[in-house]
């Protein structure tokens, strides 16, 4: 399978501040890439996406940002709360895979407050 | 509208034992996916389904697990049997074809 990693595996940040989440993917080819969140004792929830002909999509708080370059994703979560606390992870599609989505290994985010 | 369910969301066995985790997709989505997730790693597919067939099964261990969608709507993964490494949260997920996936909220796996 594809190899997608993060960065950074742990984040903290202060309540109130921005926060970036890194992603690098491994298929130059991949054209669509998902961020979810993770919460203790639930599945990954969709939070924003992006398809390759695009370097920028905002959504309610949240922007993702996409460098085919240097294969790097990232995802900026503005403001950040409490409720924000969780394990970000990014996933990649290549393409001809019949939809398949690639993990990488999660960042944890813990927003003090 | 309703999520993906999944039951049961907690089971406890010993190895050797089997299992058998049950998914009820969102209606009307064609792709179903099973995942496993082992504590602190991503989700890692095991199986990807299109209707009732198997687009790819290719990290799917075939000599214990086995996974059915014959209706193309519910799907059932089995292992069978259990082995320590096998503990973790299976993470059933659907989408409409070429869409983003949704997930369930899991079914954590302890084999003892």
């Amino acid at each position: 399978g594809e190899s997608v990693g993060l960065h950074l595996p742990t984040l903290s940040v202060q309540e109130g501040d921005n926060s970036i989440i890194n992603c690098a993917y491994s298929n130059s080819a991949s054209d669509y890439f998902i961020w979810y969140k993770q919460e203790s004792g639930k599945g990954p929830q969709f939070i924003i996406d992006i398809r390759s002909n695009m370097d920028k999509r905002q959504g309610q708080r949240v922007t993702v940002l996409l460098n085919k370059t240097v294969k790097h994703l990232s995802l900026q979560i503005a403001a950040t709360q409490p409720g924000d606390s969780a394990v970000y992870f990014c996933a990649e599609k290549p393409p001809n895979t019949g939809n398949q989505f690639y993990f990488g290994t999660g960042t944890s985010l813990t927003v003090i407050p | 509208e309703a999520g993906v369910a999944q039951s049961p969301r907690y089971k406890i066995i010993e190895k050797r034992q089997s299992v058998a985790f049950w998914c009820n997709p969102i209606s009307g989505h064609a792709t179903l996916y099973w995942y496993q997730q082992i504590l602190g790693q991503g989700p890692k597919l095991l199986i990807q389904f299109q209707n009732n067939g198997v687009v790819d099964d290719s990290q799917l261990p075939k000599d214990r697990f086995s996974a059915e969608r014959l209706k193309g709507v519910d799907s059932t993964l089995k292992i069978q049997p259990a082995k320590l490494e096998d503990s973790a949260v299976y993470l059933c997920a659907s989408s409409l074809v070429g869409q983003k996936a949704f997930f369930g909220q899991g079914t954590r796996l302890t084999v003892v």
